[in-house]
Parts: C-alpha cells; sequence; structure tokens
C-alpha cells in the first residue's frame, strides 16, 4: 500500500526566508498533487506534478517532482505572513482501484 | 462558473442515527469524489463516483455509501453514526475519474454526540 509522508509536519519561521517542505512516498506514482487548506476552510490546488523532473512555479511557490526518487518537494521563497495554511501534497495510487492517497500535511507559520 | 458545493454545512447527529450529505460539482465535472477529514486519520479518501457509477473505492466500512444522480449531483449517507464519524467531509470535483486535478467545496462539519 502506498505511504505518503510529509516532512516537517510543523514549520514555523520568519517572513522573508526560505523553506522547502518534503513530500516522500513509497510505491511507484505517475501523478503527485499539492494544495493548500487555510484554517477552517476548503483546500485549494497549487500544484499537479505529472512527470520526472517536472518544475512548477506560482509566485513564491515552487514544486518538483523526483519519481526515481519518490519525492516531491515545495520550496517557499521569502516568504510572507499570506501564505501561513497547512499544505498538503498527495498522490495518485493504483492497485485494484484507484485512491488518492495524502501526506499528513504541513502547519506553515509564517511570522512578520 | 459556480465552484463545488456542500449541504448542509454544520451537522449534529446522535449515535445509531444515519445522515446524508449533498455535494453539487462544478457544472460540466462528471466526477464526484468524497473524502474524511479528522485531526487524527487526516485526509482518507472515501470513494469517487463517475457518470453515476462508483468508480473507486477507500477502506471505509460500508456504513459509508453514496450515489450520483444523473446531473452529476452526488449524495454520501452514513448509517448507524459513532462518535468517530465525527469528520470534516469533503467532495471535489474533476472532469475524469481516477485522478487529475480537483476542486473541493467547503465541506460538511459533521458531529457526533
Amino acid at each position: 500500500e502506498l505511504k505518503v509522508e510529509q516532512n516537517p509536519l510543523f514549520l514555523s519561521m520568519q517572513e522573508g526566508k526560505n523553506y522547502t517542505i518534503y513530500c516522500n512516498y513509497s510505491t511507484t506514482s505517475d501523478r503527485l498533487y499539492w494544495y493548500r487548506q487555510d484554517p477552517g476552510k476548503s483546500l485549494e490546488s497549487l500544484f499537479v506534478l505529472l512527470s520526472n523532473g517536472a518544475v512548477k512555479q506560482e509566485g513564491r511557490l515552487m514544486a518538483s517532482l523526483d519519481t526515481k526518487a519518490r519525492l516531491s518537494t515545495l520550496h517557499i521563497t521569502a516568504a510572507v505572513h499570506d501564505l501561513s495554511a497547512t499544505y498538503f501534497c498527495a498522490v495518485d495510487y493504483m492497485d485494484s482501484n484507484y485512491q488518492l492517497i495524502w501526506g499528513a500535511g504541513t502547519k506553515l507559520i509564517i511570522k512578520p | 462558473k459556480a465552484g463545488v458545493t456542500q449541504t448542509p454545512r454544520y451537522l449534529i447527529k446522535t449515535r445509531g442515527q444515519q445522515v446524508t450529505l449533498s455535494c453539487s460539482p462544478i457544472s460540466g465535472h462528471r466526477s464526484v469524489s468524497w473524502y474524511q477529514q479528522t485531526p487524527g486519520q487526516g485526509l482518507q479518501f472515501l470513494f469517487e463516483y463517475f457518470s453515476e457509477t462508483q468508480r473507486n473505492k477507500g477502506n471505509f466500512p460500508g456504513r459509508f455509501s453514496g450515489r450520483q444522480f444523473s446531473n452529476s449531483r452526488s449524495e454520501m449517507n452514513v448509517s448507524t453514526l459513532e462518535l468517530g464519524d465525527s469528520a470534516l467531509y469533503l467532495c471535489a470535483s474533476s472532469r475524469l475519474a481516477g485522478g487529475g486535478e480537483q476542486y473541493f467545496g467547503p465541506g460538511t462539519r459533521l458531529t457526533v454526540t
């Protein structure tokens, strides 16, 4: 069964700093997703990564995928307070049927 | 374009009762997936419906069931509620089944007492 591990699970950082969230998964998969969730709110799609070496950027966030290492990273550049949220990665998993398997989430707090 | 809507937003039920939650997908989206989110277990996939058929299923007991109508709206039913069923239930819609970018609704917060 596919397992998805995120680290760190909690991250408190200062505005202006850079940091990276890691997402490891245990078996082969074709697609990886990053979502954002604000407190008390629903999930917002950030990135869909479809192939090895895929890199996508949106504002201060950049996501990459290494399917050989089964690793995705979400890099935050010059963090601002508005990026405070919980970030989830999720991976497509197919055995007898399809499931979307989620990481535990990384709660990111950015202090002014 | 209207987003995914879920009703009701909040619900309080008693153990042993049953509950039905509703989800209306984005227009043109034929796939609806349901997820349970709890502090302890995180986000877990319940099932996915596409063109009125359950296409995929997570590892939940048979008390959790669903259906999809011809207009792609979906309902999720939980029978014989347990305290552990207290959670945020999220539905998500997408154009195709079996993966791809999903758009989430605001969720239904279910509390079982």
